[in-house]
């Protein structure tokens, strides 16, 4: 099993509407959580990071994170084409502590 | 700067020679990670420095792949005898410290031919 997990996508979704982006960890005792948007031939960028259970809203952005459930997600309001891209979900493990990337998911958002 | 700075940002090699990529972090930064993106796919971890600590090396594909990062700042990814399946794009992250939000270079793309 892998420490980070993602659904690869793609996660079509009609321009305006709201992108889900699910991502499930195995390591229990995780700390730091964060999400990543990647571009086609570009490198990650942080879009948002969160620490303790609950929400956290960032523009068009809302992470959520359940520590009981092992899952974190990621909600895009009112998507634009300009959203399509590859998202990652990173987590600091307990275990050694070295950040960890899913997959990703690749998000197009159509017009 | 204020980013994570690589060099170079692309580089073309021949088969069998040695490469040297280079990370530059942010100031105060003490971990760096070095990953690796083959086209299409998702990011290949490879090693991990973390203050003085012995840095991690689980991720490094072959002992053709070194790397070093001098006084705790700037990071060289070694890689001798290039082999064409080493082509891809070598990504350098810096954070804080290990529990913080971590910054992406831009990326050296190496294409062995």
């Amino acid at each position: 099993q892998k420490e980070v997990e993602q659904n690869s996508g793609p996660l079509s979704v009609p321009e305006g509407a709201i992108a889900s982006l699910n991502c499930t960890y195995s390591d229990r005792g995780s700390q730091s959580f964060f999400w990543y948007r990647q571009y086609s031939g570009k490198s990650p960028e942080l879009i948002m990071s969160i620490y303790s259970n609950g929400d956290k809203e960032d523009g068009r952005f809302t992470a959520q994170l359940n520590k009981a459930s092992q899952y974190v997600s990621l909600l895009i309001r009112d998507s634009q084409p300009s959203d399509s891209a590859t998202y990652l979900c990173a987590v600091n493990p307990e275990a050694g502590n070295m950040l960890t990337f899913g997959g990703g998911t690749r998000l197009m958002v159509k017009p | 700067g204020a980013g994570v700075s690589q060099s170079p940002s692309n580089k073309v090699t021949e088969k069998g020679k040695d490469v040297e990529l280079r990370c530059d972090p942010i100031s105060g930064h003490t971990a760096l990670y070095w990953y690796r993106q083959s086209l299409g796919q998702g990011l290949e971890f490879l090693i991990y420095f973390q203050g003085n600590s012995a840095p991690d090396k689980s991720g490094l594909p072959s002992d053709r792949f070194s790397a070093e990062r001098t006084g705790g700042s700037v990071s060289t990814l070694t890689i001798q005898r290039t082999q064409q399946e080493d082509s891809a794009v070598y990504l350098c992250a810096s954070s804080f410290r290990t529990n913080t939000e971590a910054f992406f270079g831009q990326g050296t793309r190496l294409t062995v031919v």
